[in-house]
């Protein structure tokens, strides 16, 4: 069974600093590209972070860039997400998603759809 | 603020058919990359619908199907089902923001 199991969220003060994790489980994690996307309790979703299949690659969102850093232990089919600096807006459950090329109409991954979701975990920044 | 605009709601009764549109631009949907559409029920994490634009995933009912035309995109479920309500988002690629993005979803009520 395709499986992805977050863990590492909790109660942070503003400044303060996580480590998300997402354990991947039930198929080849080294071969695809990984993403963090986020929302807010009873907003919408958002796009965070993006790495590629070997980690040389990543992408943030604006409001991330320079304190949330995304990265892959492709040994222990692991994603991550250390996050520094952390204001009270950050507050959200977070979402380890794999996308997958099933119905898309290029072989790209910007044209892939999110295909596997974890049960996410939730970050909370409060003082 | 979402890149792709939706409805904040819609409804039907159940039996009508309804559709959700997804509004985008041209560095979005009309630069011609893919939409997909998601459900999601509150409390439980967001599940694909619809990916490349128009292609049901595995176990999704025939009464949903997608569609996408110039900068916009729209997801219709006909024969609705009280089963069916949920909240609902479209997602693309922007190549001016370099960004995955979503619409800001739309709660679907079966009166």
């Amino acid at each position: 069974e395709v499986q992805l199991v977050e863990s590492g969220g909790g109660l942070v003060q503003p400044g303060g600093s996580l480590r998300l994790s997402c354990a991947a489980s039930g198929f080849p994690f080294s071969d695809y590209w990984m993403h963090w996307v986020r929302q807010v309790p009873g907003k919408g979703l958002v796009w965070v972070s993006r790495i590629d299949s070997d980690g040389s690659s990543t992408s943030d969102a604006d409001p991330v860039r320079g304190r949330f850093t995304i990265s892959r232990d492709n040994a222990k089919s692991t994603l991550y997400l250390q996050m520094n600096n952390l204001r009270v807006e950050d507050t959200a459950v977070y979402y380890c998603v794999r996308p997958s090329r099933v119905g898309a109409s290029v072989r790209s991954y910007y044209y892939y759809g999110m295909d596997v979701w974890g049960q996410g975990t939730t970050v909370t920044v409060s003082s | 603020q979402s890149v792709l605009t939706q409805p904040p709601s819609v409804s039907g009764a159940p039996g009508q058919r309804v559709t959700i549109s997804c509004t985008g631009s041209a560095s979005n949907i009309g630069a011609g990359y893919d939409v997909h559409w998601y459900l999601q029920v509150p409390g439980t994490a967001p599940r694909i619908l619809i990916s490349g634009n128009n292609n049901r995933r595995s176990g999704v009912p025939d009464r949903f199907s997608g569609s996408k035309s110039g900068t916009s995109a729209s997801l219709a479920i006909s024969g609705l089902q009280t089963e069916d309500e949920a909240d609902y988002y479209c997602q693309s690629y922007d190549t001016s923001l370099s960004a995955w993005v979503f619409g800001g979803g739309t709660k679907l009520t079966v009166l």
